[in-house]
């Protein structure tokens, strides 16, 4: 069965980076993109980024541009999400989630179990 | 982007009674590339609906999506104790796919 299994929660202070890990297993990696989708605490959701396993290629949300990085490691079927100069307005449950094979613009099949990340000084 | 609002904010239903949750769409969503989600307390959302009407794989068929253009229902014939939770509608018909703020169906 799919999966998505997310590191552990983070505490950081503001202006520090924090970089989030999702592994994946029980399917296909590089047939599918991975997104990451966050939720401030008491609020919605927010799409953040996705990236293609197979070729490498990214797309983020316009708010994070310059502060978010995707990568991914197809060996260990795994995928980063690093967000750089932390504010505490970035305190949230971070989620990675799979839609269809091949798609950009997707449904969310599939979710991680979450990462908290908090920023706090 | 797409600006998708949920309507009412809460819903407070007794089991047994029927939900109607609204999502409104501020520009007309394509293909009716729309999703509805689930969201228990500490939990990662789940998947209920997509293609605005399709149910995904394992949903009980109390759950039902309708709609099209700018204005989708997503509906629970027969609340269970277990649907009373928060649901979202997400749109991903145009680049970046984007959520509502979310509905709250409460016990009465």
């Amino acid at each position: 069965q799919v999966q998505l299994v997310q590191s552990g929660a983070e505490v950081k202070k503001p202006g520090a980076s924090v970089k989030v890990s999702c592994k994946a297993s029980g399917y296909t990696f590089t047939s599918y993109y991975m997104h990451w989708v966050r939720q401030a605490p008491g609020q919605g959701l927010e799409w953040v980024a996705m990236i293609s396993p197979s070729g490498g290629s990214t797309n983020y949300a316009q708010k994070f541009q310059g502060r978010v990085t995707m990568t991914r490691d197809t060996s260990t079927s795994t995928v980063y999400m690093e967000l750089s100069s932390l504010r505490s307005e970035d305190t949230a449950v971070y989620y990675c989630a799979r839609g269809v094979p091949s798609t950009v613009l997707t449904y969310f099949q599939h979710w991680g179990q979450g990462t908290l990340v908090t920023v706090s000084s | 982007e797409i600006v998708l609002t949920q309507s009412p904010g809460t819903l407070s239903l007794s089991p047994g009674e029927r939900a109607t949750l609204s999502c409104r769409a501020s520009q007309s969503v394509s293909s009716s590339y729309l999703a509805w989600y689930q969201q228990k307390p500490g939990q990662a959302p789940r998947l209920l609906i997509y293609g605005a009407s399709s149910r995904a794989t394992g949903i009980p068929d109390r759950f039902s999506g309708s709609g099209s253009g700018t204005d989708f229902t997503l509906t629970i014939s027969r609340l269970e104790p277990e649907d009373f939770a928060l649901y979202y509608c997400q749109q991903y018909g145009l680049s970046p796919g984007t959520f509502g703020q979310g509905t709250k169906v409460e016990i009465k």
